[in-house]
């Protein structure tokens, strides 16, 4: 089925560090959705963008939704040791229609 | 955020039995909820859309008869896993669409099911 592409599988960052990770899809979509799920705990959502071109901080994070409705990318700063966790982008067409999601990112932060 | 609980958070349960799985939205109403399954280290598998009031819509190759959905409410959906096989146990989250802006998805915390 239709997937987003997140890429590495795996990074590993030094606390205090800045990180991005980027998500791309062959398909337009209206709404990008960046989420991060601790083990064993449900999907936790960190940021929402609703507008292409639109960039949206929810404190350290910053997320933007690209101008042709393909990508979108999440930038943490200065990372702390709680950032660590798996990072899926997800996109949507419409208001209840199903998420896709991308494979998901595993950061690792070293202190 | 919204809040959205399961229940049970964890269930052992022996081959052949059915286990059912509550899904919550405790501070919204929910026209829509969503029930996902996560094998390790991989990403969230949706398995079927829950509209209130009407039969669930399943992904290919999801068995309706075999992962009953039942959204009585809106806010509680609930899944069946009927005569349940160790090939089920999983990881299974639900996430519930609210009725109004920002029409957001939030997600359970998840149910581990293991069948022994």
């Amino acid at each position: 089925g239709q997937q987003l592409n997140q890429s590495p599988q795996s990074m590993f960052i030094q606390e205090g560090e800045d990180v991005s990770m980027n998500c791309t899809s062959s398909s337009i979509f209206n709404t990008w959705l960046w989420y991060k799920q601790d083990p064993g705990e449900g999907p936790v959502l960190l940021i929402a963008l609703y507008k292409a071109g639109e960039l949206t901080s929810n404190g350290r994070l910053t997320a933007q939704f690209g101008i042709t409705r393909k990508d979108s990318f999440l930038n943490i700063s200065a990372s702390i040791p709680s950032d660590v966790g798996i990072y899926f982008c997800a996109a949507k067409t419409g208001a209840n229609s199903k998420l896709t999601f991308g494979k998901g990112i595993t950061l690792s932060v070293r202190p | 955020g919204a809040v959205v609980s399961q229940h049970p958070s964890r269930v052992i349960c022996k081959s052949g039995t059915s286990v059912k799985i509550e899904c919550r939205s405790l501070d919204f109403q929910a026209t829509t909820m969503f029930w996902y399954r996560q094998f390790p280290k991989k990403s969230l598998m949706l398995m079927a859309t829950s509209n209130e009031g009407s039969k669930a819509t399943y992904e290919q190759g999801v068995e309706k008869d075999k992962f009953l959905i039942n959204h009585a409410s809106l806010t509680l959906s609930t899944l069946t896993v009927t005569s349940a096989h160790p090939e089920d146990s999983s990881f299974y989250i639900c996430s519930a669409g609210s009725t109004g802006l920002p029409y957001e998805q939030y997600f359970g915390p998840g149910t581990r099911l293991t069948v022994t």
